[in-house]
């Protein structure tokens, strides 16, 4: 597509619930980023992946948190036994290669756990 | 930590007026330095970029300064219009092996009054 697509764009769970949060990069880039962003900050990093593989969860807050890519291009955050604070908006970007300078992002998940 | 702290949190200024938005950093270990700008409900948009050989970058009405000793840089944007009227984010990136990774600042809400 002509940019990256994230869907769903809202999502309203309770606090409890599992939730799974889709992105569709730019058709032909190998890397993708998942970033959060909660009200008032600035993304922060949480996965990368080259290829398939995920070359740096260190972003990831914790195991309620994985995320896959199984065919290098859509990709899946999953956030299992959702909390408030889970609440943010959840980016997803894409670029040509590893260390390319233009990320482009999606419009991002917003995240609502009541 | 905060490796990369950003001023003002908002601005306003008046049309034709020059923004100008402050960031700093401590990690000596970055070496690409981008502005994003994200409209309400967007993800972050590449605006400018600068690398530290370099102490100015114009691209039209955007202006990147960078002061490698003192650790800082800042976005200019001269004769500012109400279309930019948006949330900017500073970043850096490090090179080396991990050359995927953004670290932004918290942002700075600008409005620009017609």
């Amino acid at each position: 597509g002509a940019g990256v697509s994230q869907t769903p764009s809202n999502k309203v769970t309770e606090k409890g619930k599992y939730v799974e949060l889709r992105c569709d990069p730019i058709s032909g880039h190998t890397a993708l980023y998942w970033y959060r962003q909660s009200l008032g900050q600035g993304p922060e990093f949480l996965i990368y992946f080259q290829g398939t593989g995920a070359a740096d969860d260190s972003g990831l807050p914790n195991d309620r948190f994985f995320a896959v890519r199984p065919e290098g291009s859509v990709s899946t955050l999953k956030i299992q036994r959702t909390e408030r604070g889970d609440s943010a908006v959840y980016l997803c970007a894409s670029s040509s290669a590893s260390g390319a300078n233009v990320l482009t992002f999606g419009a991002g998940s917003r995240l609502t756990v009541l | 930590q905060q490796q990369v702290k950003q001023s003002p949190q908002s601005l306003i200024v008046q049309k034709g007026g020059i923004s100008i938005i402050n960031c700093a950093y401590e990690n000596t270990a970055f070496d690409y330095f981008p502005w994003y700008q994200q409209f309400p409900g967007k993800g972050p948009a590449l605006l400018i970029a600068i690398r530290p050989d370099v102490s100015e970058k114009k691209e039209g009405r955007f202006t990147i300064s960078f002061n490698k000793s003192a650790k800082q840089f800042s976005l200019h944007i001269m004769d500012s219009q109400p279309g930019d009227s948006a949330t900017y984010f500073c970043a850096a990136r490090p090179g080396g092996g991990s050359n995927y990774k953004l670290t932004f600042g918290k942002g700075t809400l600008l409005t620009v009054n017609p």
